[in-house]
């Protein structure tokens, strides 16, 4: 499995726009990205999945350059729940999969 | 529709004591996945059922055991406590067939604690 870099934290305002930014240099051929949020003491919640280029839902957007060596989840202006951890994962969208997260980034956003 | 449920939310037990956690999948997925998380760090995976057949194990002692029941409901037991393994241990499901979308689901999770 493909191992991913993102920052370990963090910090923003209410409002804002936020970019998490996600390295994974060794991603394969049939990889898709994903993405998780985590509250504390919570299970972690999907927020978005992608392949190529830019996928967009209710919650957030997700940009892929055309190498796919990196990915970054976009926040449009968050609000103080937005505050959590934040997982990205790289790994089989097809097929029988495990998923494998790193530390996450934790992000704060202040009034 | 209902989530992922998970029982019991929170439970302690003393070291060599044993636990069983129990999960019920979202309705129409037929694998579980039993994943750890202890304090600062990300979950990580522990085992994984379809059709009541492991399909996948991680790297953890054979204190460590599961199954999944004909309703696909699940439960993860761990024999002889140790303090390490205080975790919240959370519960995923997906569709599993393994032909379509893999996107695994998490429930709220058990938080165990072991004095």
């Amino acid at each position: 499995l493909a191992k991913t870099t993102q920052p370990i934290s963090m910090d923003s305002y209410e409002g804002q726009e936020v970019n998490i930014t996600c390295s994974h240099n060794n991603i394969a051929t049939n990889d898709y990205i994903t993405w998780y949020q985590q509250f504390p003491s919570q299970g972690p919640r999907f927020i978005i999945q992608g392949y190529k280029t830019k996928v967009t839902n209710e919650v957030a957007s997700l940009f892929i350059p055309a190498d796919r060596k990196s990915s970054t989840l976009s926040l449009p202006r968050v609000s103080l729940s937005d505050t959590a951890v934040y997982y990205c994962l790289v790994g089989p969208q097809w097929g029988y999969s495990t998923l494998t997260f790193g530390k996450g980034t934790m992000l704060l956003v202040s009034p | 529709d209902a989530g992922v449920t998970q029982s019991p939310t929170h439970l302690i037990k003393t070291r060599g004591q044993q636990v069983t956690l129990r999960c019920s999948p979202i309705s129409g997925h037929k694998s579980v996945s039993w994943y750890q998380q202890v304090l600062g760090q990300g979950p990580q995976f522990i085992f994984q059922y379809y059709e009541k057949e492991e399909r996948g194990r991680g790297n953890f002692p054979d204190r460590f055991s599961a199954r999944q029941f004909p309703n696909y409901s699940s439960e993860l037991n761990v024999n002889a406590l140790l303090l390490g393994d205080s975790a919240l241990y959370l519960c995923a499901s997906s569709l599993g067939s393994g032909q379509g979308e893999e996107t695994q689901y998490f429930g709220p999770g058990t938080r165990l604690l072991v004095l």
